[in-house]
């Protein structure tokens, strides 16, 4: 089974309030990655943590990971019509490849 | 905008038609790899490659079939497509010689099959 766990599978909000995403997954890893997809593109890498770090930011985003829980949120602030995407965790494992979750469809509405 | 490059963007097939997914990138990068998604689904890892004449099959058993003669191209390549074959085929590619693996990827090709 996939590694990654996330909810809410859907979320819906109003531009500029908050929206948080939750990752959870089952072994060790080496760093937590998290991606954005558009509706019919490709992924887009957002942001990076080490499993050595607790909280990292760029810009409006927010992620913390707890390896003793072994789960990771995305804080995205300030949200935009334009943030709308599906957002996906993946965890390196040192096994060099990577190993999505499921995704969280965010949905801004103006 | 990452320099990875699929085409085409999209293609509808009849049942039985050979095919192959295009996958070019221009950043060097040693490692590539195919995957398969379904509409709001997760992403599944079909096929991979660290390098030429190195290719390696995912966690997600596939039909298809890959080669990697040329360090910038990953081409994916159905012999016999089938309805079950229908669905978003993404490429990606990162880097060799660091420690994150971030994936660079495509804009994917969507496959319908008739």
């Amino acid at each position: 089974s996939q590694q990654g766990e996330e909810d809410p599978q859907a979320l819906s909000i109003q531009e500029g309030e908050n929206a948080t995403m939750n990752c959870s997954y089952k072994t060790s890893i080496n760093n937590l990655q998290w991606y954005r997809q558009n509706s019919g593109r490709g992924l887009v890498h957002l942001i990076l943590i080490r499993s050595n770090e607790r909280e990292k930011h760029s810009g409006r985003l927010r992620v913390t990971l707890d390896t003793s829980k072994k789960s990771s949120s995305l804080l995205i602030t300030a949200s935009r019509a334009a943030d709308t995407a599906s957002y996906f965790c993946a965890t390196d494992n040192q096994g060099g490849k990577l190993i999505f979750g499921q995704g969280t469809e965010l949905s801004v509405k103006p | 905008e990452a320099d990875i490059y699929q085409t085409p963007r999209y293609l509808v097939i009849g049942t039985g038609k050979k095919i192959t997914l295009e996958c070019s990138q221009t950043m060097g990068h040693d490692k590539m790899y195919w995957y398969q998604q379904d509409p709001g689904m997760e992403l599944h890892l079909i096929h991979y490659s660290y390098g030429v004449n190195s290719t390696e099959k995912g966690d997600l058993s596939s039909e298809s079939t890959v080669s990697r003669i040329r360090t910038e191209h990953f081409p994916l390549t159905l012999e016999s497509a089938r309805p079950s074959h229908t669905s978003q085929y993404l490429c990606a590619s990162s880097a060799t010689g660091t420690t994150k693996n971030i994936q660079y990827f495509g804009a994917g090709t969507r496959l319908s099959v008739l």
